[in-house]
């Protein structure tokens, strides 16, 4: 069974540009969260998508957006980069909003590493 | 809010040492709490995991018992390898609300041989 898939693994922006990351859940996962992973910062959420719909979002700008397709892929979108958005992007699937049995069991994958210029 | 607190690393082992990295919550309720363990260029795997007062989770030779009474979920190893050398992170998920985790800053483990 194929795990979380996201691509990039890495990209290089300047500042101002825009950047749009890619995550494919494992199959028949419907739920797409995303974190940011920063040294200072450590693990922030960013969204959480279910059924082509967002559920909840984390305390972000509204520079970041995500949207889920019909096949549960998601992706996610920066616009005008800053300095401080350079982070590793994390995506994690689970069966459905509650998680696997209710426990919250998320599935990660390895991670968009981003550093704006 | 729900938070995590972490004890601060990074912790250096020497193999076959004894392992213990401490983590308190706060939260509304009883949540569930995991151990996530990161890896060099990887992503979070799931460590171990449990979801009500007194549970004990336990893989990979690592062991964490809820205590709510303590608000922790410490994790434990009797005996360290050298591949046990990760970032690893305490998490909780509140019973109520949407799929989020809510995580501690991780603690760098690195075990010499």
């Amino acid at each position: 069974k194929a795990g979380v898939t996201q691509t990039p693994r890495y990209l290089i922006k300047t500042r101002g540009q825009q950047v749009t990351l890619s995550c494919s859940p494992i199959s028949g996962h419907r739920s797409v969260s995303w974190y940011q992973q920063t040294p200072g910062q450590g693990l922030q959420f960013l969204f959480e998508y279910f059924s082509e719909t967002q559920r909840n979002k984390g305390n972000f700008p509204g520079r970041f957006s995500g949207r889920q397709f019909s096949n549960s892929r998601s992706e996610m979108n920066v616009s005008t980069l800053e300095l401080g958005d350079s982070a590793l992007y994390l995506c994690a699937s689970s069966l459905t909003p509650s998680g696997a049995v209710n426990t919250g069991e998320l599935f990660f994958g390895e991670g968009s590493r981003l550093t704006v210029l | 809010g729900d938070s995590v607190t972490q004890m601060e690393g990074p912790v250096t082992l020497s193999e076959e040492a004894f392992l213990t990295i401490n983590c308190t919550y706060t939260a509304t309720g009883y949540p569930s709490l995991f151990w996530y363990v990161q890896y060099p260029g990887e992503g979070l795997q799931l460590l171990l995991k449990a979801t009500k007062a007194d549970d004990k989770g336990s893989n990979k030779g690592f062991e964490a018992t809820y205590r709510k009474e303590t608000t922790s979920f410490h994790l434990e190893k009797g005996s360290v390898q050298v591949s046990d050398s990760a970032v690893y992170f305490c998490a909780l998920k509140s019973i109520q609300g949407a799929q989020k985790l809510v995580f501690g800053q991780g603690t760098r483990l690195t075990i010499n041989p």
